[in-house]
């Protein structure tokens, strides 16, 4: 069974820094393209971050562009999030999400680990 | 604010039929496939449509989807108490290039 599960998480003050991890099984994790997906305290699905299954080609929304960083090590079958110049609202569960074949939606999503940015 | 706008909640007894709908514009729907995420409460989503009407292995055909020019619609025929969850459309937009995007999300109620 494919499975996909966070670690990282944690307080962290404003300006800080994190980086969460994703540990992929049960799947061939290198023929994926993966995501990080966020989801703020209340609220909806941002996603925060894509790299296709090569590591070579990565996407971020402006909200995060320049300050987090996405890789993956398919020998290890993880996939990371950095996270720099952390926010308040930057505040959110964060999920590692797998895309399905067609690249089209989110297919596995892990249990998600959550990342709290405060003083 | 989400450039997909669903309704906040939407409500049903046991047994009956709902759907909950996810309007956008012609660079976002009318231009790309459209899924749907089931969230129950306290856990990850999950996917319940994708490529507008098709359904992983797993998901019962009691849920159903479907896309019409610049909006797509969730269906759930006879409504069962474990269905109460948050349920979000995700799609991309074309002319933004800005990745994935997802509705505000709906909240069923199984009254």
């Amino acid at each position: 069974e494919a499975q996909l599960v966070e670690s990282g998480g944690g307080v962290i003050r404003p300006g800080g820094s994190l980086r969460l991890s994703c540990a992929a099984s049960g799947f061939s994790f290198g023929d994926y393209g993966m995501n990080w997906v966020r989801q703020r305290p209340g609220k909806g699905l941002e996603w925060v971050s894509g790299i296709n299954w090569k590591g070579d080609k990565t996407g971020y929304p402006d909200s995060v562009k320049g300050r987090f960083s996405i890789s993956r090590d398919n020998g290890k079958n993880s996939l990371y999030l950095q996270m720099n110049s952390l926010r308040a609202e930057d505040t959110a569960v964060y999920y590692c999400v797998r895309d399905i074949v067609t690249g089209d939606a989110f297919d596995i999503w892990g249990q998600g680990t959550t990342v709290t940015v405060s003083s | 604010q989400s450039l997909l706008t669903q309704p906040p909640s939407v409500s049903a007894a046991p047994g009956q039929n709902v759907t909950i709908s996810c309007s956008g514009s012609s660079s976002n729907i009318g231009s790309n496939f459209v899924s749907w995420y089931q969230q129950l409460p306290g856990t990850a989503p999950k996917l319940l449509i994708y490529d507008n009407d098709k359904r992983p292995s797993g998901i019962p055909d009691r849920f159903s989807g479907s896309k019409s020019v610049t909006s797509a619609t969730l269906g759930i025929t006879g409504l069962q108490t474990g269905d109460e969850a948050a349920y979000f459309c995700g799609t991309w937009d074309t002319s933004l290039r800005s990745g994935p995007m997802f509705g505000g999300g709906t909240k069923l109620t199984v009254l």
